[in-house]
């Protein structure tokens, strides 16, 4: 099935430790994206990745890092450095380039939290 | 970033009920999203707008992206207990073809009372 995966579904990590949230899809798309869901709240960008080999940040990467080294995985780090990482934490993609929509579809989730 | 004002925050209505909701922000917007989010789920998307003034219909829902550009409404019809759940509207302000992630509005949750 084509689709986005993210793995784990829960995550509990210590604080001050580093954790790395997986993102995978087989939909071919080029554009990736990362956002951050809090309680009561919509989502906010932390980063985003048109190409390989390129991202950029968005509204909140204090705290994160993310790679794209193969078109179809883009995992995000939450780092030590992130003041708040408890939350939500959700993957997209979407085609990319001439003539492309919009549209994003999402993965599942992963919720992360930080003891 | 820029935020987009969803209202209203939640609904409590009947089951059978019509349901409308929408989203504003002061500034421009060229593709408008409508999303639905189940607990502990990604969102799913329902409805894509791309030009100003279009009307576009999924089944019961009707979404519309104002003729300003600043705004968009959902609009549910005849709801089932299947239709509960957190509606999002999100805005994209570039054109397509690029890559910069959209924004989102706080949702509108529903509840449905049989």
């Amino acid at each position: 099935d084509g689709g986005i995966t993210q793995s784990p579904k829960y995550l509990f990590r210590k604080e001050g430790q580093n954790v790395t949230l997986s993102c995978e899809q087989n939909l071919n798309h080029d554009a990736m994206y990362w956002y951050r869901q809090d309680p009561g709240q919509g989502l906010r960008l932390i980063y985003y990745s048109q190409i390989v080999n390129d991202f950029q940040k968005g509204d909140i990467a204090e705290g994160y890092s993310v790679s794209r080294e193969k078109k179809e995985s883009f995992p995000l780090t939450v780092t030590s450095a992130q003041k708040n990482p408890t939350a939500f934490y959700l993957c997209a993609s979407s085609i990319s380039g001439p003539g492309a929509t919009d549209t994003q579809y999402f993965g599942p989730g992963t919720r992360l939290t930080v003891l | 970033g820029q935020q987009l004002n969803q209202s209203p925050q939640s609904m409590f209505i009947q089951e059978g009920e019509d349901v409308s909701m929408n989203c504003t922000s002061s500034s421009i917007f060229n593709t408008w999203l409508w999303y639905k989010q189940d607990p502990g789920e990604g969102p799913v998307l329902l409805i894509a707008l791309y030009k100003a003034g279009e009307l576009t219909s999924n089944g019961r829902l009707t979404a519309q992206f104002g003729i300003t550009r600043k705004d968009s409404f959902l609009n549910i019809s005849a709801s089932i207990p299947s239709d509960v759940g957190i509606y999002f509207c999100a805005g994209r302000r570039r054109s397509g073809g690029g890559a910069d992630g959209l924004t989102f509005g706080k949702g509108t949750h529903l509840i449905i009372q049989p």
